[in-house]
């Protein structure tokens, strides 16, 4: 079965700084890819995804995320943190050609320090 | 262009008690969802609806869990005789088909459920 593994259940950066989230997949067969964000007491918004194309997929908020087949990876990064990116981020991955249902990682939240 | 709505967005229910939860979808979306959210935890798959036609359900989904979607609307999702492992955030999206042709899975803000 698809799953996903979100590397580090937290992430602290600094603002302004770098952020990097990790995400690695296991399916068989080429899959469908996403990062979606949630805030506190809110679901999920979508921030990007990959479905075929271009590797390199840009998404709302400055995010963007590279699908790395090689490597079986979906790492999300923004140059610049801002301390508006503070919330728990989660990657699903979709197995095309089942039902289309996404199945999602653990999450990660991201702390942005001033 | 409405969101997907859920209601209630808070609920604390004894023991034993019997919950629901209404979802009513982005219009004209076929596809509805329901999912289960722990604290620290990823939604986890419960049940799908194509129009009103329930064609998946999770081994989450015990005997004591049922979801209906009547004529392709809004959709319930029942709890009866709560127990506290049932607390959770209980989510429902919908989407235009098919998740990863191009179609969006789009989110509620969820229904959290309170066990005491």
């Amino acid at each position: 079965a698809q799953s996903v593994t979100q590397l580090g259940s937290h992430v602290s950066v600094s603002e302004g700084a770098l952020v990097l989230l990790r995400c690695n997949y296991s399916s068989s067969v080429p899959p469908y890819l996403f990062w979606y964000v949630q805030y506190p007491n809110q679901g999920l918004q979508l921030l990007l995804k990959y479905t075929t194309g271009a590797t390199l997929v840009k998404g709302i908020n400055g995010f963007e995320a590279e699908f790395k087949k090689s490597e079986t990876s979906f790492h999300l990064t923004k140059p610049s943190a801002h301390m508006s990116d503070a919330a728990e981020y989660f990657c699903a991955v979709i197995r095309s050609g089942g039902s289309y249902i996404p199945t999602f990682g653990r999450g990660t939240s991201l702390i942005v320090h001033p | 262009d409405t969101g997907v709505s859920q209601d209630p967005r808070h609920k604390i229910t004894k023991r034993g008690q019997n919950v629901t939860f209404r979802c009513d979808p982005i219009s004209e979306h076929n596809r509805l969802y329901w999912y289960r959210q722990t604290l620290g935890q990823g939604p986890e798959f419960l049940t799908y609806f194509q129009n009103e036609a329930q064609l998946e359900k999770s081994r989450l989904l015990s005997d004591r869990f049922s979801a209906e979607r009547p004529k392709g609307s809004f959709s319930t999702l029942e709890i009866q005789r709560t127990e506290q492992g049932d607390s959770a955030m209980y989510l429902c999206a919908s989407s235009l088909g098919k998740t990863g042709f191009g179609n969006t899975i789009y989110f509620g803000e969820g229904s959290w459920l309170t066990v005491v």
